[in-house]
């Protein structure tokens, strides 16, 4: 069955430090790739996505996201985390044509000012 | 643009009890999903719609869960009767239908059941 892992489940920042967080999946075909994101107290939100082209995609608020077939990898960055990026962070993937997504467990992020 | 309605937004049950969740999607938006998320865990997809048709209800549990969406408009999620195991957030999101393995799914507040 096709699965989504998220290796963080907790990360603890400090303002102005990189972020890198990890998604594999595991499905051999043609995927599309998503990272949504969910701030305290608000709704879930796309923060980006990857269906084709480029790789690297950029989403809102400086986030990035590069889609390594090879690995079966779509990790999150940001090259310096600031408190509002305090949120809890997924990634899901819909695999081959699928009309759903499969979603991983999501890493809890806090950024400590 | 508003976005999707949810409610109630909190609902507190004892267990064997009735609950139904609403609805209302963004304007103009084919697609609906129902979401469960447990704490701790992510979305869980209950059933999705396109229009009033249902594309998946795969994990749906259909002895106790039931949703209809009769209008191809708003939705309603029913659970009767409700267990411990209920307990979560229960989340709306729509989108647009145009291609569902890419489109972006908006979501609603959701509404926090607890069953006691």
């Amino acid at each position: 069955a096709q699965s989504v892992s998220q290796h963080n489940h907790h990360v603890i920042l400090s303002e102005a430090a990189s972020l890198e967080l990890g998604c594999n999946y595991s499905y051999g075909g043609t995927v599309n790739l998503f990272w949504y994101v969910q701030y305290p107290g608000q709704h879930l939100q796309l923060l980006l996505k990857y269906f084709s082209g480029d790789p690297l995609v950029k989403g809102i608020k400086g986030f990035e996201a590069e889609f390594i077939k090879s690995k079966f990898s779509f990790n999150l960055r940001k090259p310096s985390v600031q408190w509002s990026d305090t949120a809890e962070y997924f990634c899901a993937v819909n695999a081959g044509n699928n009309r759903k997504l499969i979603w991983g467990l999501g890493t809890s992020l806090a950024v400590n000012p | 643009e508003a976005g999707v309605a949810q409610s109630p937004r909190y609902k507190i049950i004892e267990k064997r009890q009735s609950v139904a969740f609403w609805c209302n999607p963004i304007s103009g938006h084919a697609t609906l999903y129902w979401y469960q998320q447990i704490l701790g865990q992510g979305p869980k997809l209950l059933i999705q719609f396109q229009n009033n048709g249902v594309v998946d209800d795969s994990q749906l549990p259909k002895d106790r869960f039931s949703a209809e969406r009769l209008k191809g408009v708003d939705s309603t999620l029913k659970i009767q009767p409700a267990k411990l195991e209920d307990s979560a957030v229960y989340l709306c999101a729509s989108s647009l239908g145009v291609k569902l393995s890419t489109d972006t799914q908006y979501f609603g507040p959701g509404t926090r059941l607890t069953v006691l």
